[in-house]
């Protein structure tokens, strides 16, 4: 597609459950990044994903938090037992590899209630 | 990461330029300048990059000071539509840092 496509674009889950967001990247784009925006906030870096190598956690909270990716296609951001301070727009960007811009999807608003 | 230090906010007029400044002060040889911007209720927006040479696109123009310690991204006449927060970021070059660290940025309100 022209651009980095999020689903669903709004979520609201009961504390407690598991939630699973998906990210489709430009096609071509090998990396990929998921990011959190809490209300009024800056940008938290989750994950990254780059080809076939081993994708950076460094920014995941806690072990609730998940990411996989197939390939240089489909990501999925997966968060069990929610709770209500994982409330936030969840952001994906991909970029070619190399020194380029990210391209942001217009994410996934979660509110856990 | 190298830090970027910019102003909390900026005011400008519609169809006036703005000079949006940065401070890079230890910013190393191989690092790139960058610049996105935040839209409400949107995610960001790339709009330009630069390493050394100012650079210039449909968007903005980037300015870098010889010493490359400062940036200044220009608007060359700002619309309504860019009303947002601009944020200055260093990537280091070769691919090593794909970590774009987005710090406070600057609100930039636009009047009518």
């Amino acid at each position: 597609g022209a651009g980095v496509s999020q689903s669903p674009s709004n979520k609201v889950t009961e504390k407690g459950k598991d939630v699973e967001l998906r990210c489709d990247p430009i096609s071509g784009h090998t990396a990929l990044y998921w990011y959190r925006q809490r209300l009024g906030q800056g940008l938290e870096f989750l994950i990254y994903f780059q080809g076939n190598s081993a994708p950076d956690k460094s920014g995941l909270p806690s072990d609730r938090f998940s990411a996989e990716r197939t390939g240089e296609s489909v990501s999925t951001l997966t968060i069990q037992r929610t709770q209500q301070e994982d409330s936030a727009v969840y952001l994906c960007a991909s970029s070619r590899w190399g020194v380029y811009g990210y391209t942001f999807g217009s994410g996934t608003r979660l509110t856990v209630v | 990461d190298a830090k970027t230090t910019q102003p909390n906010s900026m005011e400008s007029n519609e169809e006036e330029p703005v000079h949006l400044p940065c401070n890079h002060s230890t910013i190393s040889g191989t690092d790139y300048i960058h610049w996105y911007r935040q839209l409400p209720s949107q995610g960001p927006e790339y709009v330009i990059h630069g390493l050394t040479s100012n650079v210039n696109n449909r968007m903005a123009s980037l300015a870098i000071a010889e010493d490359r310690k400062s940036s200044t991204l220009i608007l060359h006449r700002a619309t309504l539509r860019d009303a947002a927060v601009y944020y200055c970021i260093l990537r280091a070059g070769g691919g090593s840092n794909y970590k774009l660290t987005f710090g406070k940025g600057t609100l930039l309100t636009v009047n009518p």
